[in-house]
């Protein structure tokens, strides 16, 4: 059976420091990935979604980026954090031809 | 782009009564439409979905109803109960491969006892 993994779990960084959120899926190949955040009040944001390596599609302009070196991970990134970043981030899968998606477990990211 | 609008943002309910979320959505090319429910501090999953071919689809206590005229979809919950509690996320996409779900802001529904 397919299972999605996402780490780390919670973590708390500095205004200005960088980002990394990793996920990968396994069971599955080609998968399609994408990645959504949830802040309160906002419901379930798309940020990024990648059909294939190296293919990402980006939703909403913002100082995050988004990266798939292979075909069963996805990476989320920032350069330099700001306060509204913090929020609940959740790595998704769905197959190549479907459309239902299953979330990970989520990372919960506080900037102070 | 896809736009979904979800109503209510809270609702509350007595244990036993019926719950209803109402959805629209802005793209006639949309035709899957799930539900997904999250629990406090955990991951949404998918509790049912419709495509547009179906007008009504249920599953024990849970049915959703779709009017593709109206670009509306509903959720239904029967006999409500404590552990219904939790946060319900409608969402829509095309049926085609790349296409993101695009999700509603979410309601909230207490059920107490």
């Amino acid at each position: 059976s397919q299972t999605i993994h996402q780490w780390p779990a919670t973590l708390v960084q500095p205004v200005g420091s960088p980002l990394s959120l990793e996920c990968t899926v396994e069971g599955t190949s080609n998968p399609n990935l994408y990645w959504y955040r949830q802040a309160a009040g906002r419901g379930l944001q798309l940020l990024f979604y990648s059909v294939g390596i190296g293919q990402i599609s980006s939703e909403v302009p913002q100082n995050l980026s988004a990266s798939r070196p292979q075909d069963r991970q996805f990476i989320l990134s920032s350069k330099k954090l700001l306060l509204s970043d913090s929020g609940f981030y959740l790595c998704a899968w769905s197959s190549l031809s479907g459309n239902t998606i299953y979330f990970g477990e989520g990372s919960w990211l506080t900037v102070v | 782009g896809e736009n979904v609008e979800q109503h209510p943002s809270t609702l509350s309910v007595q244990e036993g009564d019926s719950a209803v979320i109402k959805c629209t959505y802005s793209d006639s090319a949309s035709n899957y439409f799930p539900w997904y429910k999250q629990e406090l501090g955990k991951r949404p999953q998918l509790i049912i979905d419709i495509r547009s071919n179906v007008g009504e689809k249920k599953d024990q206590r849970i049915a959703v109803t779709l009017n593709k005229t109206a670009k509306h979809f509903s959720l239904h919950i029967t006999e409500t109960q404590p552990e219904d509690s939790a946060v319900y996320f409608c969402a829509a996409s095309k049926v085609q491969a790349g296409t993101a779900l695009i999700f509603g802001k979410g309601t909230t529904l207490s059920v107490s006892s």
